[in-house]
């Protein structure tokens, strides 16, 4: 069975760092591009970043670009969000995403990790 | 960015209803348009991509058409499982958007 399963959230204040992990099993995790994708509370999705199968390229949204960094361990199975100036307005639920046909369609999902800036 | 506008953002149906949710984008995206289903807690789930092809194990009583600028998502006969919102998503050029999703409530 494919499944994604992202931990690493939590309760952090503006300005500060999180890392974000999102463990794959069931696929040949090497071979897929992958995709880390948000939602505010009751608000929409939101792409957040995207990085190749063997981790060369990477692209971010305009509203991360600069404090974000995606990466992967593909001996591991395992994708990371680093999350650096964290603000109140990147409160949200982070979900991990397979690229399924290599053009930004996302299937599965984890469940996701919620991830909240507050003071 | 290409902007995709769903309508109506809230919809109240009864279970054998059938159902049809409109997104429009703001320019044309040819048929690299699709349809997720999330239920409340719960992650996205694929439902059809470029724009009408179905993702394997979704009930044939989902379906999508358009293309351009227009697509519909219509479920021919709602069932009590597919309470939920949907979001439309377009994938024609990077920076990839979603649509503000419609909410399929119980009438």
């Amino acid at each position: 069975e494919v499944q994604l399963v992202e931990s690493g959230g939590g309760l952090v204040q503006p300005g500060g760092s999180l890392r974000l992990s999102c463990a794959a099993s069931g696929f040949t995790f090497s071979s897929y591009w992958m995709h880390w994708v948000r939602q505010a509370p009751g608000k929409g999705l939101v792409w957040v970043s995207r990085i190749n199968s063997d981790g060369s390229s990477t692209s971010y949204a305009d509203s991360v670009k600069g404090r974000f960094t995606i990466s992967r361990d593909n001996a591991k199975n395992t994708l990371y969000l680093q999350m650096n100036s964290l603000r109140a307005e990147d409160t949200a639920v982070y979900y991990c995403a397979r690229d399924q046909y290599g053009d930004y369609l996302f299937d599965p999902w984890g469940q996701g990790t919620l991830v909240t800036v507050s003071s | 960015d290409i902007q995709m506008t769903q309508s109506p953002s809230t919809l109240s149906a009864s279970v054998g209803d059938r159902v049809t949710i409109t997104c429009r984008a703001s320019q044309s995206i040819s048929s690299w348009l699709a349809w997720y289903q999330q239920k409340p807690g719960k992650a996205p789930k694929l439902l059809i991509y470029k724009a009408s092809s179905l993702e394997s194990g979704v009930p044939s009583r989902f379906s999508g058409s358009g293309s351009g600028t227009e697509f519909t998502l219509t479920i021919s006969s709602l069932q009590p499982d597919d309470f939920a919102t949907y979001y439309c998503q377009q994938y024609n050029s990077f920076g990839v958007t979603f649509g503000g999703g419609t909410k399929v409530e119980i009438k």
